[in-house]
């Protein structure tokens, strides 16, 4: 069964930096890319970039370059996306979702990240 | 605002047939990629609903249905249901501004 877990909800300060994980399991990895999305409260789904678990190819959206860093471990499986310094506007559920290489969709999602940033 | 234009909001009745359009433009849906469609129910993470302009996923019943053409997507469910209260999203790609991923605004689907 494919499966996207992800680390549970985070409240931090802004400033602070942080974490969170995508656990991929139930597939051949080296043949999906994971991508991020955001869903800021009430709002709608806003892609963030994406990796390749084979090469680590990496891409963002320009609404996302230079604020976030997306990266991977292939021997764990797992999707990072971290932000050096948080800021109340990251307040957001973030979900990661699994693209084939040879399709265009997202075809699994993860339960989702609620990370609230606020003094 | 989205490059993909959807509208916010849409209704109907149990039974009755209701479509959702997704905007969009020669760069994206009217380029060579698909239209993929994506069903969030209340406090849950999405799922995708059908790809590729017109596929359904194993599991997704036959009264969701997509079309594409030129510019623009549609995504009709027939003998609406009231689990279908949901959002919606389109999502397709685009070759300009580095875009790469597009989503739709999403339309909030409201089971009267």
């Amino acid at each position: 069964e494919v499966q996207l877990v992800q680390s549970g909800a985070e409240v931090k300060k802004p400033g602070e930096s942080l974490k969170i994980s995508c656990k991929g399991s139930g597939y051949t990895f080296s043949t999906y890319w994971i991508a991020w999305v955001r869903q800021m409260p009430g709002k709608g789904l806003e892609w963030m970039g994406i990796i390749y678990y084979g090469d680590s190819d990496t891409r963002y959206s320009p609404s996302f370059q230079g604020q976030v860093t997306i990266s991977a471990d292939k021997s764990i499986t797992t999707a990072y996306l971290q932000w050096s310094s948080l800021k109340a506007s990251d307040t957001a559920i973030y979900y990661c979702a699994r693209r084939d290489v040879e399709t265009e969709y997202f075809d699994y999602w993860g339960q989702g990240t609620l990370v609230t940033v606020s003094s | 605002q989205s490059v993909l234009t959807q509208p916010p909001s849409v209704s109907g009745a149990p039974g009755q047939r209701v479509t959702i359009s997704c905007t969009g433009s020669s760069s994206n849906i009217g380029a060579t990629f698909g239209v993929h469609w994506y069903q969030q129910l209340p406090g849950a993470a999405p799922k995708l609903l059908i790809y590729g302009d017109n596929n359904r996923p194993s599991g997704v019943p036959d009264r969701f249905s997509g079309s594409k053409s030129g510019t623009s997507a549609s995504l009709a469910i027939t003998g609406l249901q009231a689990e279908d209260e949901a959002d919606y999203y389109c999502q397709s790609y685009d070759t300009s501004l580095s875009l790469y991923v597009l989503f739709g605004g999403g339309t909030k689907l409201t089971v009267l």
